[in-house]
């Protein structure tokens, strides 16, 4: 079963809209940490934003924010007011105890900003 | 300094070739990893390095021999690859390997083998 789910393959969205990157988990443990990271076409893995499964409000970073659901076990990234340079691939992935806190990549979502 | 640097950017090469890949942190890191990525594929782990100790080893091909010579470089050697071998080499590195450790990671080798 994938621990990491990234339903949305591909987005086209307009500039200076909000946009929602949807991301599901599939976890036994307790603890375990929530990340996403930003690739552009460059190469780069970009880190943006973290959750921890006991932080009590949702992760905030700049345009960035992770609207946590624990119960549903969902970990969907925000954008505030999209940019061009928003233009990129978008992993969520998981750290947990029982995978040695190694990453667990979903498969990723292409983001496409409109002009 | 925040940064991984990696070179070579790019590399060709033949598949009787052995070649090295390099990557430095001077952020203080004690976890390194190298990734391997696929176009449109998130990456998979290969190697991590932990306080310079190899501590995972993801059933890799011996074709990929890692080397940690100290606390801030990583080296990648590559010898008999194929080309199915091609893709994004990505190096990485993280304070340690505690739950809530970002991963930093460098802009990559692009890798062809012919």
């Amino acid at each position: 079963a994938q621990k990491i789910t990234q339903t949305q393959p591909g987005m086209f969205v307009q500039e200076k809209e909000a946009v929602t990157l949807d991301c599901t988990y599939d976890t036994s443990d307790p603890s375990y940490g929530l990340f996403w990271y930003k690739q552009p076409s460059s190469g780069e893995m970009i880190f943006l934003i973290y959750q921890g499964s006991y932080d009590q409000q949702n992760a905030t970073e700049g345009r960035y924010s992770l609207n946590f659901q624990k119960a549903r076990k969902s970990a969907n990234l925000v954008i505030s007011a999209s940019q061009l340079g928003d233009s990129a691939m978008y992993f969520c992935a998981m750290k947990e105890v029982l995978s040695n806190y190694q990453l667990i990549w979903g498969a990723g979502t292409k983001l496409i900003i409109k002009p | 300094d925040t940064e991984v640097t990696q070179t070579p950017k790019h590399l060709v090469m033949g598949m009787t070739n052995k070649k090295s890949l390099k990557c430095e942190q001077h952020m203080g890191h004690r976890a390194m990893y190298w990734y391997k990525q696929k176009a449109k594929k998130p990456p998979e782990l290969m190697f991590v390095y932990s306080y310079e100790k190899l501590s995972i080893n993801e059933s890799v091909p011996s074709r990929f021999s890692p080397e940690c010579p100290n606390s801030s470089l990583l080296n990648l050697h590559l010898h008999a690859l194929q080309p199915e071998d091609s893709a994004l080499y990505l190096c990485a590195s993280s304070r340690d390997r505690q739950q809530n450790e970002k991963l930093f990671f460098g802009s990559g080798t692009q890798l062809s083998v012919l």
